[in-house]
This record gives C-alpha cells, structure tokens and sequence, in this order.
C-alpha cells in the first residue's frame, strides 16, 4: 500500500516571503499522480496543483510550484510571495495510476498528514 | 456547475439515532468518494463507487455505517445506530473521467454525535 508523509505538522512564513512545505511518498508503482490541496477555515478541500509522475517538468501554478524528484519519492510545494488567504491546512495527495485494465479514474486518494501553514503580516 | 453538493452541512445528533448524510456529484463524474476526517486519523477513504457500483468499502469502519449509490446523481452515508466516536467531518468527493482524474471535493459535513 502507498503511504504519504508530510514531516511538517506546522510552519510560518513572512508575508511577501516563500515557503517550501515538504512531503515524501512510498509507492512501487511507476505511474501516478500526486497533489497538492489546501483547506482553509472554511474547511473546504481546494486543488492547488497536481503532478504527473511520467512528465519530468515540474508543475507550476502562478506562485504555487513543486519539486518534484521521482527516484527520491519526493513532492515539495514552493509557495512564493505568500499571502494572508495563503495561511490554511495543505495536504500532499497521492493517486494510482488506475490504468491496470479495470476501470479508470476510480482510484483513492491517499492523503498524508497535513502541514498547518500560517502567514505572519 | 454547482460543484459537489453535499447537506447537511451540519448535524448534531444524540447518540444512537440515526444519521444520514447526501451528496451529489457533479454532472458527468462517474466516480463518487466518501472521506472521513478527524484530528486524530486525518483524511481517510470510507468507500467509493464508479459507475454507482462500490468498489472499494474497506474503509468502512464497521456494519452500523452503510452507503448507496441509487443512480449517477446521489449518494448516501448512513450511519445506524450513531455513536460519540463517529463524530467528525465528512467529505463527498467526484472526480472526471479523464486524466488526470482530479477529485472535486463538497464543503463537507460537521457532525457531532453528544
């Protein structure tokens, strides 16, 4: 079974600054996907990026980049120029392939623990 | 779209009644996910279904939870009789057909079983 790790429970950043939340993830699987989402107060569950593990180029979207190191089993998430409405809860996802002859786009999510970010003004 | 509809949004309940929660999917997912998420586990799967089908319900804590799927537009976890430990936020989540099969999750479900 896969495992996802986030060795951070909590981290701080300065306003204006940039941050890189950490997650490592166990798998023998070749192919999948992994990603990342945020949880604010609010609660609700928000897709911040996600990544491919059969493309080499990293993800990015707007100030939200990963690294993203296969043989390392690693997934770090760069947020740059941080913003109060960046302070929430962020989980690393982890997803099979699925694409095994049986039906496609069904496979769970496998989420690790969470690393509570807050933005100091 | 609407999103992922879930409700109620909050429920509060005594113990051993029975609660039942609903979610609707997103127009053209055919893939529906139930989670769980306490302090103490996290996010964990309860089950999911494709196609209305369950495929996979080991996350199912035990018999007194149950879900259906009665057709591509609804689902519901029901919960009989109910007990303090079950209370927590309860996530419904559709996800595309087509790569990269990203979920979409609903607000949620606060409940609180006193």
């Amino acid at each position: 079974a896969q495992t996802v790790t986030q060795s951070q429970p909590e981290m701080s950043v300065q306003e204006a600054e940039t941050v890189t939340l950490s997650c490592t993830y166990d798998t023998s699987e070749s192919d999948y996907y992994l990603f990342w989402y945020k949880q604010p107060p609010s609660r609700q569950m928000i897709l911040v990026i996600r990544q491919e593990a059969y493309k080499q180029q990293n993800a990015t979207e707007n100030r939200f980049s990963v690294n993203f190191q296969k043989a390392a089993k690693s997934f770090s998430l760069k947020i740059s120029d941080s913003q109060l409405g960046d302070a929430a809860m962020y989980f690393c996802a982890y997803r099979s392939d699925g694409f095994s002859g049986l039906m496609g786009g069904n496979e769970k999510l496998t989420f690790g623990t969470g690393t509570r970010l807050t933005i100091i003004p | 779209d609407a999103g992922v509809i879930q409700s109620p949004r909050h429920e509060v309940t005594e113990m051993g009644q029975e609660v039942t929660l609903r979610c609707k999917p997103i127009s053209g997912h055919n893939s529906l996910f139930w989670y769980r998420q306490t302090m103490m586990r996290g996010l964990e799967l309860l089950i999911y279904f494709n196609n209305n089908v369950p495929i996979d319900d080991s996350g199912m804590p035990e018999d007194r939870f149950s879900a259906k799927m009665p057709n591509a537009s609804f689902s519901t976890l029901k919960i009989q009789p109910s007990e303090p430990r079950d209370s927590a936020v309860y996530f419904c989540a559709s996800t595309t057909e087509t790569e990269p099969y990203e979920q979409y999750f609903g607000p949620g479900t606060r409940l609180t079983v006193t």
